[in-house]
């Protein structure tokens, strides 16, 4: 079965940390994105990438950044946290050139203190 | 500007009740178009999609969407749903190239009552 793992399913850290968030799939596909979730304002695409070390900002990259060292694996760093960053966070994967994502992890329910 | 609107932020049916979820566009283009289902503590799931062709769509799980061109429609539709189905849904639209990225309506949370 075909699967994203995201390396927590919850998450507490402080303001000003600096924080991992892994994913990993294993359905060797090119693309892998990352989405925050809050209520009330659906999914917002943070970043992307469809390839080995590259990324593409989505809607709300600040106060992130990505890194895409290998092709199953991407993560998202919080430079410094702050608690507006409180929320869930999603990571997907598809292959091809289409955008959209095809398979999600479980989500990583992050909150800054 | 590119848009989806799920107008219904609740829905509740009771179990066994046909299910219509209502999702309305805006888009510059035949847009792709996409239904997701994110149950309870879980990341979402894709139910379906719509790229060209026959403007019914299957999907897995029973549901099944229509697009409509001139409603700029894309209703998504199960005819008895299960206590299972209890979820929030997604509806999205978005292109097929790495340029633009897909747009994501605000969900449909669904209750089911027994």
């Amino acid at each position: 079965d075909v699967k994203v793992t995201q390396s927590s399913r919850y998450l507490v850290k402080r303001t000003g940390e600096k924080v991992f968030l892994e994913c990993v799939q294993d359905m060797d596909h090119e693309n892998m994105f990352w989405y925050r979730q809050d209520p009330g304002l659906g999914l917002r695409l943070i970043y992307f990438s469809y390839d080995v070390k590259m990324k593409e900002k989505g809607d709300i990259p600040e106060g992130y950044s990505v890194s895409r060292e290998k092709k199953e694996r991407f993560s998202l760093i919080l430079e410094s946290a702050s608690t507006n960053q409180t929320s869930m966070y999603l990571c997907a994967s598809s292959s091809g050139q289409g955008n959209q994502p095809q398979h999600f992890g479980d989500g990583t329910r992050l909150s800054i203190l | 500007a590119q848009s989806v609107t799920q107008p219904d932020i609740h829905i509740t049916v009771s179990e066994g009740a046909s299910l219509e979820l209502r999702c309305n566009y805006s888009y510059g283009a035949t847009p792709y178009l996409f239904w997701y289902v994110q149950s309870p503590g879980q990341g979402l799931q894709l139910l379906l999609k719509y790229f060209s062709g026959d403007t019914l769509v299957q999907g897995i799980k029973g549901f099944e969407a229509e697009f409509k061109r001139s409603q700029s429609s894309f209703n998504l539709r199960k005819p008895s749903v299960h206590w299972s189905d209890a979820a929030e849904y997604f509806c999205a639209v978005g292109p097929m190239n790495r340029d633009d990225k897909i747009i994501f309506g605000k969900g449909t949370r669904l209750h089911i009552l027994p």
